[in-house]
């Protein structure tokens, strides 16, 4: 059974640092990982999308990596910014579309 | 109106009710999902439909009935809950059948806060 694993479950940092969000999974056999952004009370937004034969997608200030051997994926944001504040949410594709729990981040003014 | 479409946002309803959840996709997409997001757990899948068939059903309650009538709207129809199926619903739709084995990306609707008193 797939589980996914989400590190750290909430961060706080001030405006205009680099910062890591970090997330694992158990099962190697993936079709793709997806990273989401969701705002309180509202839906998902896809961020990035990185297929299994991939190493790194990028969108603006954001990369993210992938790992599959190792079941690794990180995601970087740069220059962190008071709206990048929301839950972060991992999400591996094998026979079905699995979550980690997410990570919370404010970034402060 | 474009993307995903979710209806009520909100809703409240007694153990002995009977309610339903909407969802609506305008992408063109042939697959359709409901999930459950509930405090402090992660986002549960509980159906999937692909063409219009059900082609997951994750152990969920018979307490949750879904309905897709065709590839552009999905339902839930909720009877008899319990307090713990307070959560927000969500759903969401793709291009490709994810069912088994999912290559392309989810959409998500905005979601209907669900809370059973």
């Amino acid at each position: 059974k797939q589980e996914v694993t989400q590190i750290p479950a909430a961060l706080s940092v001030p405006e205009g640092e680099n910062l890591v969000l970090n997330c694992s999974f158990t099962d190697s056999a993936i079709y793709n990982l997806q990273w989401f952004r969701q705002d309180p009370g509202k839906g998902l937004t896809s961020l990035l999308l990185i297929q299994s034969s991939q190493r790194e997608q990028t969108s603006g200030r954001l990369n993210a990596s992938l790992d599959k051997s190792s079941g690794r994926s990180t995601l970087y944001i740069a220059a962190s910014q008071p709206g990048d504040s929301a839950t972060y949410l991992c999400a591996v594709y094998g026979n079905k579309l699995v979550f980690g729990a997410g990570t919370i981040l404010r970034v402060k003014s | 109106e474009t993307g995903v479409t979710q209806t009520p946002r909100h809703l409240v309803m007694g153990m002995t009710n009977k309610k339903s959840l909407k969802c609506e996709q305008h992408l063109g997409h042939n697959a359709m999902y409901w999930y459950k997001q509930s405090a402090k757990k992660p986002l549960e899948l509980m159906f999937v439909y692909s063409l219009e068939e059900r082609v997951e059903n994750n152990s969920v309650p018979s307490r949750f009935s879904p309905e897709c009538p065709n590839s552009s709207h999905l339902f839930l129809h909720l009877h008899t809950l319990q307090p713990e199926d307070s959560a927000l619903y969500l759903c969401a739709s793709s291009q490709v059948p994810g069912a088994s084995g999912g290559t392309d990306t989810q959409y998500f609707g905005p979601g209907t806060r669900l809370t059973v008193l």
